[in-house]
């Protein structure tokens, strides 16, 4: 089992619509929850990070925790097609080691 | 501006030729790593650093070497390239977490690395 898995998508919404990329992980000693976004070619942005349970919200995107569940979830309301992208989960258990692990990703599409 | 460089952006080198993937950060950050991307896999860590006097392996650290040289300075090198060692390589820095829950990581543009 993959420590940090991911739907590898492709995903593909219309313009407007809310696209909800999902994450579950393996360690229940991780702490800390981050989506990076990656458009083709180009590196990780951090767009959010969680590590409290429920849901914190930025702009369009929220992200959703559930701890209990070992999940993590990305919420785009509104998507654009500037939207369309590589959506990476990464978890961190902020131990000693503090390395990122990182899922595959999902390809996320958004159509006009 | 701060930021995190790479060099060079792209190479193609043969099986069993030495490789160096150097990378510079401007951040101050005392917290470096080193990542593969490859399709499907997603980034995979190879080694990370916290400062000059520490190194440490990732989860994929055989057929690959790190050298800090100071705080803004982490090389990987590839002792002798294989073929499935070609993928794109990330240097990444963070700060020290400051119990905050946030130790985001910034990437730099990337290494293409082919093995021929």
């Amino acid at each position: 089992q993959k420590e940090v898995e991911q739907n590898s998508g492709p995903l593909s919404v219309p313009e407007g619509a809310i696209a909800s990329l999902n994450c579950t992980y393996s360690d229940r000693g991780s702490q800390s929850f981050f989506w990076y976004r990656q458009y083709s070619g180009k590196s990780p942005e951090l767009i959010m990070f969680i590590y409290s349970n429920g849901d914190k919200e930025d702009g369009r995107f929220t992200a959703q925790l559930n701890k209990a569940s070992q999940y993590v979830s990305l919420l785009i309301r509104d998507s654009q097609p500037s939207d369309s992208a590589t959506y990476l989960c990464a978890v961190n258990n902020l131990g000693y080691s503090n390395d990122m692990r990182f899922g595959a990703g999902t390809r996320l599409t958004v159509k006009p | 501006d701060a930021d995190v460089t790479q060099t060079p952006r792209n190479r193609i080198t043969k099986t069993g030729k030495r490789i160096m993937l150097e990378c510079s950060q401007t951040k101050g950050h005392d917290r470096m790593y080193w990542y593969r991307q490859d399709p499907g896999l997603g980034l995979r860590l190879i080694y990370y650093s916290f400062d000059v006097k520490d190194i440490n392996k990732g989860e994929i650290s055989d057929g690959y070497s790190v050298s800090r040289q100071a705080q803004a300075k982490f090389s990987l090198s590839l002792e002798s390239a294989i073929p499935n060692q070609t993928a794109l390589y990330f240097c990444a820095t963070s700060d020290q977490a400051a119990g905050t829950g946030n130790n985001e990581q910034f990437f730099g543009p990337g290494t293409r690395l082919t093995v021929l």
